[in-house]
């Protein structure tokens, strides 16, 4: 079956550090990979996706990179601030239809950034 | 509305009481899935709606986790006989489409305790 694995946390970073969140997935055939992030006291929220390989997914200066090669997914950011602390899941879905299109998710990744 | 409505925000139960957890999705969404997130880790998928059509239910952890859409829009996750390892956060996700790379938009869960 189809699983996730991320990088243990918490992740504590200084205000304007780089930030790698690693994430590697198994799964069959062509998945969609998507980094969901929840705010303290917040709902899931879709912070970037990507559907192929080699596509990236971008947003708020957050990038990932889909490399089927290593079948990884691997979260990064240039400058972190503390408005970034929160914990981090990274995710796939088949690319089918229907029942295919529910997430695996990983265990999530607290990221605490400092000033 | 604007985004998933999930309600109660929280709610406490004696341990074999029946409990019933309301979702909202995003109006005109099709797909409709409901998650169970444990304390420290990632959501786990219970089941999955394709308008009024449960076509998933592989993940309700026992046949006291039941779960409808009646009229293919608000769903109700009902657990019957409570135990206390039902106590999680019970998210609500909505999409668009039926495909897998449509991301799916979460409701802030509720968070159901059981003593």
């Amino acid at each position: 079956g189809n699983s996730v694995t991320q990088m243990e946390g918490p992740v504590t970073l200084s205000e304007e550090a780089f930030l790698t969140i690693n994430c590697t997935y198994t799964a069959t055939g062509y998945p969609s990979l998507f980094w969901y992030v929840q705010y303290p006291g917040e709902g899931l929220q879709l912070l970037l996706k990507a559907t192929k390989a080699d596509d990236k997914g971008s947003n708020k200066g957050f990038e990932a990179t889909y490399r089927k090669e290593t079948t990884s997914f691997h979260l990064e950011k240039g400058s972190v601030q503390v408005s970034d602390s929160a914990v981090y899941f990274c995710a796939l879905s088949g690319t089918n239809t229907g029942t295919a299109s529910k997430l695996t998710f990983g265990t999530g990744t607290r990221l605490q950034v400092t000033l | 509305g604007a985004g998933v409505s999930q309600s109660p925000r929280y709610k406490v139960a004696k341990r074999g009481q029946d409990v019933a957890l309301r979702c909202d999705p995003i109006s005109g969404h099709v797909s409709l899935f409901w998650y169970q997130q444990a304390l420290g880790q990632g959501p786990e998928f219970l089941t999955y709606f394709q308008n009024e059509a449960q076509l998933d239910k592989s993940g309700l952890p026992s046949d006291r986790f039941f779960a409808e859409r009646p009229e293919g829009s608000v769903s109700t996750l009902k657990i019957q006989r409570t135990q206390q390892e039902d106590s999680a956060v019970y998210l609500c996700a909505s999409s668009s489409g039926q495909g897998g790379n449509q991301p799916q938009h979460f409701g802030d869960g509720t968070r159901l305790s059981i003593l």
